[in-house]
């Protein structure tokens, strides 16, 4: 069966600082991958998707960026964290090339910026 | 501009009725439409789903309903239990295969 892992849970970092989440997927092969954010009270929030290692496709402007330096890991990055960046960021799948299939979650790391 | 919307918050029900939880949305063009459950400090889990030829699912306790023509569905849970307590996520896939969330409806459910 397939799994997604997602660490840290939680993290504190210091405004300014940088940031590196991982996930990574087993149990498929060339899933498509997603990165979400959810701030306090809302709904979730698409940042990056990838259709394959090296394809990234940014769906909001910010200082975050994603890789995908293999086929079943999936990076959020930041070079200098702002106040704005804190919220709970999750990773998703999905089967590639498929329409009609549902995204699964991991269990999110919650950023607290401080 | 939101294209899947939940207007309801948060909802509030006794174990062992029916729980009814709504969604509209503004985009024809949607074929997909999938609910999922979230607890705090978790990610969501998929529940169910329903396909834009179908007006229909059902799995379990769980039934989703689609209506086309007033591009609403909703998800019913019977019997409702505990358990059930969480943030519910409707969520629609454009044709890009991305999915369009609604901002959520907190379900409680009393003892």
């Amino acid at each position: 069966s397939q799994t997604i892992h997602q660490w840290p849970a939680t993290l504190v970092q210091p405004v300014g600082s940088p940031l590196s989440l991982e996930c990574t997927v087993e149990g498929t092969s060339n899933p498509n991958l997603y990165w979400y954010r959810q701030a306090a009270g809302r709904g979730l929030q698409l940042l990056f998707y990838s259709v394959g290692i090296g394809q990234i496709s940014s769906e909001v402007p910010q200082n975050l960026s994603a890789s995908r330096p293999q086929d079943r890991q999936f990076i959020l990055s930041s070079k200098k964290l702002l106040l704005s960046d804190s919220g709970f960021y999750l990773c998703a799948w999905s089967v590639r090339g498929t329409h009609n299939q549902p995204q699964h979650f991991g269990d999110g790391t919650r950023l607290s910026i401080l | 501009d939101q294209q899947v919307k939940q207007n309801s918050p948060s909802l509030s029900v006794q174990e062992g009725r029916i729980s009814i939880l709504n969604c509209d949305y503004t985009n024809s063009m949607f074929d997909y439409f999938l609910w999922y459950k979230k607890y705090p400090a978790e990610g969501p889990t998929f529940l169910i789903s329903i396909s834009s030829i179908k007006d229909k699912n059902e799995d379990g306790r769980f039934t989703v309903f689609l209506n086309k023509s007033a591009k609403h569905l909703s998800l019913h849970i019977v019997p409702s239990q505990p358990g059930d307590s969480a943030v519910y996520f409707c969520a629609a896939m454009d044709s890009n295969y991305q999915l369009i969330w609604g901002a959520g409806t907190k379900l409680i459910i009393k003892p």
